[in-house]
């Protein structure tokens, strides 16, 4: 599986956009990129995936580097409730469920 | 969107003995997920439940010390044997939901800790 790097922790004002970097450089062109956090005390949750193009949901948007070697989790603004951790993770599109974790980022958010 | 209940949420348990844990989904599925999350750390995937078959485990992990079970499309188990304090974690179940591919859903988890 290809290996994603985050930073261990980052920290934000509420309020404020948050923009979480992921490097995946062995990415090849089937792997799909997927963001999930976990909440305190909680299982992870999705928060959104692409392929090539950037994506835009209710909860975040995702950039995606035009050489699909890096990407960028974005929260338009951040809330005392986002503080959690967050897992940038590479699927192939037959396993999209099967997912292998890295260590994430830690996202503090301070009032 | 799929609906998991884990049993127990949480347990002491004595070392050498075992614990099944339940995993229980409000809809049919066909692929369940196990994780372990060790104290302070990101999850690993123990193995994945397929129904009708035998679990596919991950490196690491084995039959004999984590016994699955996947009797239906709407419920799992799996077994932690003869525990070690090297045991203690959270154990997570996650499944696929059709209906909102590619997401995947997880439990709350089972709070394990081995005395």
């Amino acid at each position: 599986d290809a290996k994603t790097t985050q930073p261990n922790s980052m920290e934000s004002n509420e309020e404020e956009p948050v923009h979480l970097p992921c490097n995946h450089s062995t990415i090849s062109g089937t792997d799909y990129i997927h963001w999930y956090r976990q909440l305190p005390s909680q299982g992870p949750e999705y928060v959104i995936h692409g392929l090539t193009s950037n994506v835009n949901n209710r909860m975040a948007s995702l950039a995606i580097a035009e050489d699909r070697k890096s990407s960028t989790l974005i929260l338009h603004r951040a809330t005392l409730r986002d503080a959690a951790v967050y897992y940038c993770i590479l699927t192939e599109e037959d396993s999209s469920y099967k997912l292998i974790f890295g260590s994430g980022t830690r996202l503090l958010v301070r009032p | 969107s799929a609906v998991i209940s884990q049993k127990p949420s949480r347990d002491i348990c004595q070392r050498g003995t075992s614990l099944t844990i339940q995993c229980q989904v409000d809809s049919q599925v066909t692929m369940m997920f196990w994780y372990r999350q060790q104290p302070g750390q990101s999850l690993t995937l123990i193995a994945t439940a397929n129904q009708g078959s035998e679990a596919t485990y991950e490196s690491g992990f084995v039959i004999d010390k984590f016994p699955i079970s996947r009797p239906n499309l709407t419920f799992s188990t799996l077994t932690v044997s003869n525990m070690s304090p090297e045991d203690s974690s959270i154990y997570l179940c996650s499944v696929e939901d059709n209906h909102r591919a590619p997401e995947a859903f997880f439990g709350q988890g089972t709070r394990l800790t081995v005395v």
